[in-house]
């Protein structure tokens, strides 16, 4: 069966604190990854997202995620948080065809205190 | 460029009553996919519209959900008649669809169904 599963439901950082949300997935053949992330009142928006290429990818706001093939893993992680960094992501996945639908994790909910 | 827009914001209906929520994708997006949270769960997919056609509905919990998508270009989702394990939140997402980035599927705001 198609899943993703998120690690951690609610995760409390101090601001500049290091942040690494977990994410693994099961889901059959070649796979894109997304990050997607919910900031209070406002819509999901991409984070970033992998298709192929460099496993190692770069998103918007200094997040980045890696691509571990052998361990079903796209671990999302930033240096160092900041308050604004505060919201809920989630990690989803869905075919290397493309026009697929997504299959999404439970999200996890970030808390960054100043 | 306008973004994925869904109406209403929020609605608060009673069991038994019937909503329709609509979705605008962005402009020459040929993808429209519907989605549904249901709180403390995990974001679920409901129907995939190619255009006018629907692509891949196999995420309809049931035939109280009725959805169409008039000329390929917005999309209704109908529930009739609402029950109460409905409410959730109603997302819409669009997508070119034509390899590369354009997979990238775009959200809308969600639409918050309470059933009462």
């Amino acid at each position: 069966a198609q899943s993703v599963s998120q690690h951690n439901h609610h995760v409390i950082l101090s601001e500049a604190a290091s942040l690494e949300l977990g994410c693994n997935y099961s889901y059959g053949g070649t796979v894109n990854l997304f990050w997607y992330v919910q900031y209070p009142g406002q819509h999901l928006q991409l984070l970033l997202k992998y298709f192929s290429g460099d496993p190692l990818v770069k998103g918007i706001k200094g997040f980045e995620a890696e691509f571990i093939k052998s361990k079903f893993s796209f671990n999302l992680r930033k240096p160092s948080v900041q308050w604004s960094d505060t919201a809920e992501y989630f990690c989803a996945v869905n075919g290397n065809s493309g026009n697929t639908p997504l299959v999404f994790g439970k999200g996890t909910r970030l808390s960054v205190i100043a | 460029e306008a973004g994925v827009t869904q109406f209403p914001s929020h609605s608060v209906i009673e069991k038994g009553q019937t909503v329709t929520l609509r979705c605008d994708p962005i402009s020459g997006h040929d993808n429209l996919y519907w989605y549904r949270r249901v709180m403390g769960k995990e974001i679920k997919f409901l129907l995939h519209f190619v255009k006018e056609s629907k692509q891949d509905e196999s995420g309809m919990p049931n035939n109280r959900f009725l959805a169409e998508r008039t000329g390929g270009t917005y999309s209704t989702l109908k529930v009739q008649p609402a029950e109460l394990e409905d409410s959730g939140v109603y997302f819409c997402a669009s997508s070119q669809g034509r390899g590369g980035s354009t997979y990238e599927q775009y959200f809308g705001p969600g639409t918050r169904l309470t059933v009462t």
